[in-house]
């Protein structure tokens, strides 16, 4: 099983909103990924973590804060967004053990975000 | 310099004809994966394929391959029996194992249509 779920599918919010995001897999996986994907784009990457602990932060505005509450568990808290955050909002997953060449990453079906 | 160069935007291909997606990649890392993923409109970024840097022999998974030259440092995605469900972006991606760690490296994209 190679699943990943996020939670929700769609979110509209206005700009003075909190809202959250929230990502889940059981496969075992230690690393745990958010990206950020306008249309006809490839995805940016945002936040990695890996084995519970935030290992790579691509100099994202603080107006997004991850959290990894468990190994299985990611979620994405949304602050004062601006419209050009509208976007898909994909999350992933990946082993991080052993041999990293075959590391392969398992996405979710991603929430797109409209902010108003 | 990019890390993934994919330099065909858009492709068409005819329903049951074979179609190969162009990717290349630059790395001075020995050891590297390669990764092709396949995202409808839906949104889902969905993994076909994977080539490690070692691998001697072309990756298959039922109708897609990977032509793998790695003197010319090339993945092109192969996909045979073209089906009207392959209409989708694909993307060409990287991971360099002692370089970059977790950190995916991912081409600009190819968006295939397949005509009846």
């Amino acid at each position: 099983d190679t699943e990943v779920t996020q939670t929700p599918k769609h979110l509209v919010m206005g700009m003075t909103n909190k809202k959250s995001l929230k990502c889940e897999q059981h496969m075992g996986h230690r690393a745990m990924y958010w990206y950020k994907q306008k249309a006809k784009k490839p995805p940016e990457l945002m936040f990695v973590y890996s084995y519970e602990k935030l290992s790579i932060n691509e100099s994202v505005p603080s107006r997004f804060s991850p959290e990894c509450p468990n190994s299985s568990l990611l979620n994405l808290h949304l602050h004062a967004l601006q419209p050009e955050d509208s976007a898909l909002y994909l999350c992933a997953s990946s082993q991080d053990r052993g041999d990293r060449i075959t590391d392969t990453q398992y996405f979710g079906p991603g929430t797109r975000l409209t902010v108003l | 310099a990019q890390k993934i160069t994919q330099t065909q935007p858009g492709m068409f291909v005819q329903e049951k004809e074979a179609v190969t997606l162009d990717c290349t990649y630059d790395t001075s890392d020995p050891s590297y994966g390669l990764f092709w993923y396949k995202q409808p409109s839906s949104g889902e970024m969905i993994f076909l394929i994977y080539q490690g840097s070692y691998d001697q022999q072309n990756a298959t998974e039922g109708r897609y391959s990977l032509n793998f030259q790695k003197a010319r440092k090339s993945a092109n995605l192969v996909i045979s029996a073209s089906q009207l469900g392959d209409s989708a972006m694909y993307f060409c991606a990287m991971r360099e194992v002692l370089f970059t760690g977790n950190q995916f490296y991912f081409g600009t994209g190819t968006s295939l249509t397949v005509i009846p």
